[in-house]
């Protein structure tokens, strides 16, 4: 069954550092998504992606994060200044229409922590 | 925003008991997804449920959707080892994305 592969599985930043977190999002879906979720917190929304470029993002997604598509296959989250409040699991996601009712595969998620 | 509120937080239970977890909303939506979270792992999708009403089963899993499409429950029978993990409803407020709720963490104690 296809999948939704992100790499790193973990990443440990200091403080005010750049990170990119990779995903590579099931091949045929055309919506991308970007959640995060705090350690033993709910999944929060972050930004969602379409046709190269953002289609909504939460207020959570300012100006120190970035999502792009490099390439036909990565989707990618940068993260330009890291905080300390940064860390958490970060789940990209994927869908075949972007529809409300279209099922949201989830990548096994990056871990960051910043120190 | 629209909320998506969840309840209870946490539930343990023993093995071979029932479990039940519910989500309410404050407006009517168009559609309710489930998603179990594994320790460590990440959101897997369970079921999308549409319909007013509608009831759908899945083995020992069973979800409803509310009538007036603003609340909803999945409820697990007599309840494995394998059960364990946190649930989750969703709901997207237009399309995507996706609003989660808190979830619900259930224990089984063997």
């Amino acid at each position: 069954e296809p999948e939704v592969t992100q790499t790193p599985s973990h990443q440990v930043t200091q403080m005010g550092q750049e990170v990119i977190l990779r995903c590579v999002p099931i091949s045929n879906h055309l919506y991308f998504y970007w959640y995060r979720q705090i350690l033993g917190q709910k999944v929060e929304f972050l930004v969602s992606f379409y046709n190269n470029e953002i289609s909504e993002k939460s207020e959570i997604f300012d100006d120190q994060f970035s999502v792009e598509r490099p390439d036909g296959s990565n989707f990618t989250l940068k993260i330009r200044s890291t905080k300390l409040e940064d860390s958490a699991m970060y789940f990209c996601a994927s869908t075949l229409t972007g529809g409300g009712t279209d099922t949201q595969y989830f990548g096994p998620g990056t871990r960051l922590t910043v120190l | 925003g629209q909320q998506v509120m969840q309840i209870p937080q946490y539930q343990h239970v023993q093995e071979g008991e029932d479990f039940t977890t519910y989500c309410n909303s404050s407006t009517t939506l168009s559609n309710i997804q489930w998603y179990k979270q594994r320790p460590g792992g990440h959101p897997v999708f369970l079921i999308q449920l549409v319909k007013s009403g509608e009831v759908k089963k899945q083995k020992r899993l069973t979800f409803q959707f509310g009538e007036a499409k603003k609340n909803s429950s999945l409820h697990i029978t007599a309840t494995q080892t394998t059960d364990v993990g946190t649930y989750f409803c969703a709901a997207p407020p237009g399309n995507t994305p996706l609003v989660f709720g808190k979830g619900t963490r259930l224990s089984v104690i063997a």
